[in-house]
């Protein structure tokens, strides 16, 4: 089955640097990738997500790459705020799957 | 406004009974999953269906059960027979894998 592991469990920046979160999955047959953000005590919310078509898709100060051959994927947080804190989830899935496979999670914290 | 409700939002049982936890959704949406979330940990698949009378274990479905009668609703069933019940549970569904899921507030079981 399909694996997922995401790089750093934990991760602080100053607010307005950068973020990154990596995540690297196994089945090349995986085709959608969604990332979610889960606020304390509240259910994870999806912020991207992109299909194995794309390289690379935007959204405001977010963004996502992914690169097929280095089955690998990256949530991109620019100019972060203190609001951006949470923990991010990456997931890997296809059709045929019937389930995502999750992440471990990334705790980022920003210092305002 | 469509959305997916879970609930209670906390719930309290004693050892050795069994609890119910419910979840709707009036998205449309045909698959639904549950997961288990311990304090700082990720997300865990308990049991997820893609259609109406029919679902399929997860990574942890042992001293679980669920049902699946009706597309909206999803509930499950934390039986005596899991070993350390107390969680988050949050619930979420999907138009179809493959894409992104919509995931309810959450569910916190405490067993005393």
């Amino acid at each position: 089955g399909e694996n997922v592991e995401q790089h750093p469990s934990t991760l602080s920046v100053q607010e307005g640097d950068s973020a990154v979160i990596k995540c690297t999955y196994s089945d090349s047959a995986s085709n959608y990738f969604p990332w979610y953000k889960q606020e304390l005590g509240k259910g994870p919310q999806l912020i991207i997500d992109i299909r194995s078509n794309v390289g690379e898709k935007k959204d405001q100060r977010i963004a996502v790459t992914l690169n097929k051959t280095a089955k690998h994927f990256s949530l991109h947080i620019t100019e972060t705020q203190p609001e951006d804190s949470a923990v991010y989830f990456c997931a890997a899935s296809n059709t045929n799957a019937g389930k995502s496979t999750f992440g471990d999670g990334t705790t980022l914290t920003v210092k305002p | 406004d469509g959305g997916i409700t879970q609930s209670p939002k906390y719930l309290f049982r004693k050892e050795g009974q069994n609890v119910t936890l419910s979840c709707e959704q009036n998205l449309n949406h045909d698959a639904m999953y549950w997961y288990r979330q311990d304090p700082g940990q990720g997300l865990r698949l308990i049991y997820y269906s893609q259609i109406v009378n029919d679902f399929q274990k997860g990574d942890i479905a042992e001293g679980y059960s669920v049902s699946r009668e009706k597309k909206e609703s999803f509930p499950l069933t934390v039986t005596s027979a899991q070993k350390n019940p107390t969680a988050f549970y949050l619930c979420a569904s999907s138009f179809q894998e493959g894409t992104g899921y919509t995931f309810g507030s959450g569910t916190r079981l405490t067993v005393v």
